[in-house]
């Protein structure tokens, strides 16, 4: 099962910041925390990941609380193309990835 | 193209049909894995190869046998599968298991047994 608790859906307008909530109450200190999203019909696409600190690509922001029980992935500035379903994971590493069921973020104009 | 590729990207087979799914990569990956997402469920995780040998077998029937010849290529050879198999099959690949850079997706196929 997977350990993560996403919002089933959000939306978002364009040009804004989309911030997508993450609750991993049960995370073990060893383990990072993934981000993946996959537009409809596609493979999933690797977003970003953390461990304790915060962390920055060219894609997103990801926020980790310092408790780690919870994160925020931020889209600075969402584009349409942005629409897709957002995975949050938690794994100690990339053995088994286990998906649950994201967060369905809609982009509108 | 993510550097992973699949083929074919679209099947229909009947339930006697014997098909092969192909995946390959060139990222120099050394960890493949395959998924099945079913229309509104999670990804689930079939299979776990790690440098050629299978790691993981998430209790997958046996009509669904994998092959990973070499780090590069995966097949998942298909028999006597139920119209309840269709599914989009996706196969991704990693540096390798137990460490901690994400995986990268091929687009899929999508297979239809009538």
């Amino acid at each position: 099962d997977a350990k993560t608790t996403q919002p089933p859906s959000m939306d978002c307008a364009e040009g804004r910041a989309a911030n997508l909530p993450c609750n991993h109450s049960t995370i073990s200190g060893n383990e990072y925390v993934y981000w993946y999203r996959q537009i409809h019909s596609q493979g999933p696409q690797y977003i970003i990941h953390g461990l304790k600190n915060n962390e920055t690509n060219e894609m997103a922001s990801l926020i980790i609380t310092e408790d780690r029980k919870s994160s925020t992935l931020i889209l600075p500035h969402a584009t349409l193309r942005d629409t897709a379903v957002y995975y949050c994971i938690v794994g100690y590493n990339t053995d088994k990835l286990i998906f649950g069921t994201g967060t369905r973020l809609q982009v509108f104009p | 193209e993510t550097g992973v590729t699949q083929t074919p990207r679209h099947l229909v087979m009947g339930m006697t049909n014997k098909k092969s799914l192909k995946c390959e990569q060139h990222l120099g990956h050394n960890a493949m894995y395959w998924y099945k997402q079913s229309a509104k469920k999670p990804l689930e995780l079939m299979f776990v190869y790690n440098f050629k040998e299978q790691t993981e077998n998430n209790s997958v029937p046996s009509r669904f046998s994998p092959e990973c010849p070499n780090s590069s290529h995966l097949f998942l050879h298909l028999h006597t599968l139920q119209p309840e198999d269709s599914a989009l099959y996706l196969c991704a690949s990693s540096p390798g298991t137990g460490q901690t850079d994400g995986y990268t997706f091929g687009s899929g196929t999508r297979l239809t047994v009538v």
